[in-house]
């Protein structure tokens, strides 16, 4: 079974510049999060879906960065225009439901680098 | 104050010792508990979830205590490829914190 996929890899960009990332989840999984790790630190969630739906965004900072889910499988972080502090670590999760006994599976995440 | 604290590290062992390190969380109301160990540059991976009896998974031993609001994680045995960052992780309302993690050296 292939796990969760994100791309790309890494990004480098400069300030100001617009960003997108992509993850697509384990096959069935409903529920899909997108974290922010920075260096030295636990990941953090930036907004939990259940299919199409953001049912948890409280912690996107929603003057620059946006997520869709279209059609409740692939997602699309972006952020716009991007900061210095936005380097980090982007990493994508999904689970078959949403609930404590699930295990969230993560993806490899996308590295970015913003000079 | 953090949702979940966790001591850095780094705990450097030898091949072959016993490490052991805890993380404690805020909120009394947590539902549940698990260890997530991540590879440097990779992602976070389910080590074990965390029971309140307490639980085995071969070399780890994870316990909850809830009246103090900590868990803890064992590593006997220690080998090579038990070096990385051991994330600790709770659960509130559809929501995983996690610790800034512990790092574990195995060395030969």
């Amino acid at each position: 079974e292939a796990g969760v996929v994100q791309s790309p890899r890494y990004k480098i960009i400069e300030k100001k510049q617009p960003v997108a990332f992509w993850c697509n989840p384990i096959s069935g999984h409903n529920t899909l999060y997108w974290y922010l790790q920075n260096l030295g630190q636990g990941p953090e969630l930036l907004i939990r879906y259940e299919n199409e739906e953001a049912v948890d965004d409280s912690q996107l900072p929603k003057d620059r960065f946006s997520a869709e889910r279209l059609k409740g499988v692939d997602s699309t972080l972006k952020i716009q225009p991007a900061e210095l502090g936005d380097s980090a670590v982007y990493l994508c999760a999904s689970s078959s439901r949403d609930s404590s006994t699930d295990t969230q599976y993560f993806g490899p995440g996308t590295r970015l680098t913003v000079l | 104050r953090k949702e979940v604290e966790q001591d850095p590290g780094p705990f450097n062992v030898p091949e072959g010792a016993t490490v052991a390190f805890n993380c404690t969380y805020s909120n009394s109301a947590s539902q549940s508990f698990f260890w997530y160990r991540q590879d440097c540059r990779k992602e976070p991976k389910l080590l074990m979830s965390v029971y309140s009896s307490g639980n085995e998974d071969g070399r780890f031993t994870a316990q909850l205590n809830r009246a103090s609001q900590y868990i803890s994680l064992l590593i006997r045995d220690s080998k090579l490829s038990d070096s990385a960052t051991y994330l600790c992780v709770v659960h509130n309302d559809y929501k995983l914190s996690f610790g800034a993690g512990t790092t574990v050296t195995v060395r030969a």
